[in-house]
Parts: C-alpha cells; structure tokens; sequence
C-alpha cells in the first residue's frame, strides 16, 4: 500500500519567514496530493492540493510543488503570519484503497 | 465545511461501554469516512461507505462498527472490545472519492474512564 512520509515533525519559523514542508510517497500510481492545516482541537481543512498532472501550484502565499519522479511534494509558506500555526497534513494516494495521511508537522510562527 | 457535524463534541466511556458518536452531512455527498487521530500521529482509516447500504473496513476497524442506513448519516460505534479507544475521532465526506475533496466534521474527542 501507499507510505507517506511527512518531515519535519516540527518547524519554527520567525514571522516573515518562509516555511518548507515535504512529504515523499511510495506508490507511482498515486495522483491527489491535499494539504490540509489543522489549528488545536479543530477539524482539518483543505488549504490546496495538487493532482499529477500539475507540476505546481499557488494560492496567494501558499504554493505546493510536486515531483513525480522522485516521489515528494512540498507545501511553501511565503511571509508567514502568526495565524500560520498550527498543524499542516499532506496525504497521497488515488481512488479509495491507496490513500494516507502523513504524520503532521507542528508550525510554530514566532512574532 | 460548515455542512457535515458531529456530536457529541467530547464523549466519556466507562470501560465495557459501547458508546455510538454522531456524524451528519448535508453536502449531497454520497461517500464518507471515519478516522481517528492520536497525539502527534497522522489519520487513520476506520471505516468508509461509498454509498447507502455499503462499507467498508478501513485499516483499523477492529473494535468499531458502522452504519449507513440514510446518505446523510454514517454514525460509529466504538465498541468494548477496542482496547484503547482514547483517541480524537473525525468523520469526513467527498462526492465521491476519496481523492475527492475531503471535508471534515468538528470531531469528537472520546476519553476512557
């Protein structure tokens, strides 16, 4: 099945700053990649995602990248704010049975 | 986002209960999800319906079961014999797909006493 690794677990930045998150799948069929962002005690929500046909994208000061070959994706944060923290997902996979979530990573934007 | 609930929002289990968490949508969707989140750990699958009448055992359904008797409501049961079921519980909805958008409920947070 699908593996996803998600790095780092956790990841302080200075307000301003940018901020990189990258995950690395396993399986080549794979084609949806979300990003989702997760404040203390809140549900997940859809921040942007990426399919396989689409090299990047970007939503104002948030950008995810995607590297077929080598398998990974990233999440960029530009000119982080302090409502930035909080608790960023990616997932990877395709159709029902091939889909996962990574670990999470811990944002912690100082002011 | 705003259209799929859960309730209650925290839960207390005495040790032999079986305890049943609500999860409602009004989306129109016809697929939705039950996941649980631990401490510092990513989602995980518990079960999936694609469509009314029909689920599926997602990657750790042992100890939890489901139903899905209405396109609107997938309730889960957390039954005695999940072993630890200390844990934040989150039920979602796509169209159709799990490559779909998800969309997330507010969750549940269920505490063993």
């Amino acid at each position: 099945g699908e593996n996803v690794e998600q790095h780092p677990s956790t990841l302080s930045v200075q307000e301003g700053d940018s901020a990189v998150i990258k995950c690395t799948y396993s399986d080549s069929a794979s084609n949806y990649f979300p990003w989702y962002k997760q404040e203390l005690g809140k549900r997940p929500q859809l921040i942007i995602d990426i399919r396989s046909n689409v090299g990047e994208k970007k939503d104002q000061r948030i950008a995810v990248t995607l590297n077929k070959t080598a398998k990974h994706f990233s999440l960029h944060i530009t000119e982080t704010q302090p409502e930035d923290s909080a608790v960023y997902f990616c997932a990877a996979g395709y159709g029902f049975n091939k889909f996962y979530f990574g670990s999470g990573t811990k944002l912690n934007v100082k002011p | 986002d705003g259209g799929i609930t859960q309730s209650p929002k925290y839960l207390f289990r005495k040790e032999g209960q079986n305890v049943t968490l609500s999860c409602e949508q009004n989306l129109n969707h016809d697929a939705m999800y039950w996941y649980r989140q631990d401490p510092g750990q990513g989602l995980r699958l518990i079960y999936y319906s694609q469509i009314v009448n029909d689920f599926q055992k997602g990657d750790i359904a042992e100890g939890y079961s489901v139903s899905r008797e209405k396109k609107e409501s997938f309730p889960l049961t957390v039954t005695s014999a999940q072993k630890n079921p200390t844990a934040f519980y989150l039920c979602a909805s796509s169209m159709r797909q799990r490559t779909d958008t998800q969309y997330f409920g507010p969750g549940t947070r269920l505490t063993v006493l």
